[in-house]
């Protein structure tokens, strides 16, 4: 089955720690994008990456660093700079160019700071 | 001003009532705008697309664009308890630019 694989579902983080985020797909897509959810606020695009070895910040992206090795996998580590970091996070993907926008996102990650 | 506004609600209708949901939005560059349904503790799903003007229907849903007055619209006929969810707008100018996101309202269906 295609799709967007994320993990863990729940994190907790103590004050102080870097966490990482995974985001696997078997889709085939070009872009992939890291989201922030609060209540709310919708969704906030903390970054981005539309071609591997290449990202770019999105709205929020203080306290964040991602990379993009290979083209399956995008990476969201939380860094001890971020304040807040209390939230859902979700990753998405998508094909670039034609008219199908389409963005496919994963299950999501709970992060609570404890 | 966010570039795009919606009423994060809750809107709570009873089974079987037709909904309405909007969406306005201030870029008139957008050109594709969509609509994701995203259950509690789930990621949003794409639930209706639309390139540029005009409607479009899929079963119980259906999408307008007024791009004139810069208003979507998604309308939910015969609703069922299994809708209430969180429905998000979003629209980018481009297919190859970011999407740019509402902040969803939640929709809650009593039986």
């Amino acid at each position: 089955d295609g799709g967007i694989t994320q993990s863990p579902k729940y994190l907790f983080r103590k004050e102080g720690q870097n966490v990482t985020l995974s985001c696997e797909q078997n889709l085939n897509h070009d872009a992939m994008y890291w989201y922030r959810q609060d209540p709310g606020q919708g969704l906030r695009l903390i970054y981005y990456s539309q071609i591997v070895n290449d990202f770019q910040k999105g709205d929020i992206a203080e306290g964040y660093s991602v990379s993009r090795e290979k083209k399956e996998s995008f990476p969201l580590t939380v860094t001890s700079a971020q304040k807040n970091p209390t939230a859902f996070y979700l990753c998405a993907s998508s094909i670039l160019g034609g008219l199908n926008t389409e963005a496919f996102f994963g299950q999501g990650t709970r992060l609570t700071v404890v | 001003q966010k570039e795009v506004e919606q009423d994060p609600g809750p809107l709570s209708v009873p089974e079987g009532a037709i909904v309405s949901l909007n969406c306005t939005y201030s870029n008139s560059a957008f050109q594709y705008f969509m609509w994701y349904r995203q259950y509690s503790r789930k990621g949003p799903e794409l639930l209706m697309y639309t390139y540029s003007s005009g409607n479009k229907e899929d079963g119980r849903f259906t999408a307008q664009v007024d791009k004139s007055s810069k208003y979507i619209s998604l309308f939910i006929r015969d609703s069922q308890p299994s809708d209430s969810a969180t429905y998000l707008c979003a629209m980018t100018p481009d297919s190859n630019y970011q999407l740019i996101w509402g902040a969803g309202t939640k929709l809650i269906i009593k039986p």
